[in-house]
């Protein structure tokens, strides 16, 4: 079945390590993001994607680092200066050039620093 | 900038009922669209609704309808004859024609709570 993989799902980390979260998709979309969610809050954007070998941040990127070396891969790292990282973080993948098309989302990954 | 406001933080609704969640936002770009997602507990993002700035008509989607007023800029979700299954919370998105990197900007969103 056609769809978005994150994992792990769930994610402890010590305060000062960095983790990276995955991303896979095999629905051949261009377009891939990051969000991040807090309790009881909207989404917002950290990084996107549009073509692999091209990212450009979004709107909380600090603390994040991404990489799109393959189009069906976006992993995301959540480093040590990054001051508040306990959160969700939703990846997304959309079909190129069709820009009213909607986000295709993953389960999300629940991250918690100890 | 675009900006998208939920001004009803928690709801609740009678099984079987209809309900209202509302949704404004603000674009200079006459060019835009609007959606709405449902996500469960379990986290998820469900699509349910698109509306494009210059569609004639409303959306629908089964138990799903758009009221989308422009005039007013707003683009509230109906969803008629509620079930358990609806309780959830309930996002407001938007992209603009001129956004480069085609990504949603969200609102707030509205917890529903749907009674048995």
């Amino acid at each position: 079945d056609g769809g978005i993989t994150q994992s792990p799902k769930y994610l402890f980390r010590k305060e000062g390590q960095n983790v990276t979260l995955s991303c896979e998709q095999n629905l051949n979309h261009d377009a891939m993001y990051w969000y991040r969610q807090d309790p009881g809050q909207g989404l917002r954007l950290i990084y996107y994607s549009q073509i692999v070998n091209d990212f450009q941040k979004g709107d909380i990127a600090e603390g994040y680092s991404v990489s799109r070396e393959k189009k069906e891969s976006f992993p995301l790292t959540v480093t040590s200066a990054q001051k508040n990282p306990t959160a969700f973080y939703l990846c997304a993948s959309m079909t190129g050039g069709v820009w009213s098309g909607e986000l295709f989302f993953g389960e999300g990954s629940r991250l918690t620093v100890l | 900038a675009q900006k998208i406001t939920q001004t009803q933080p928690g709801m609740f609704v009678q099984e079987k009922e209809a309900v209202t969640l509302d949704c404004t936002y603000d674009t200079s770009d006459p060019s835009y669209g609007l959606f709405w997602y449902k996500q469960p507990s379990s986290g998820e993002m469900i699509f349910l609704i698109y509306q494009g700035s210059y569609d004639q008509q409303n959306a629908t989607e089964g138990r799903y309808s758009l009221n989308f007023q422009k005039a007013r800029k707003s683009a509230n979700l109906v969803i008629s004859a509620s079930q358990l299954g609806d309780s959830a919370m309930y996002f407001c998105a938007m992209r603009d024609y001129n956004n480069a990197g085609n990504m949603l900007t969200f609102g707030g969103g509205t917890r529903l709570m749907v009674k048995p």
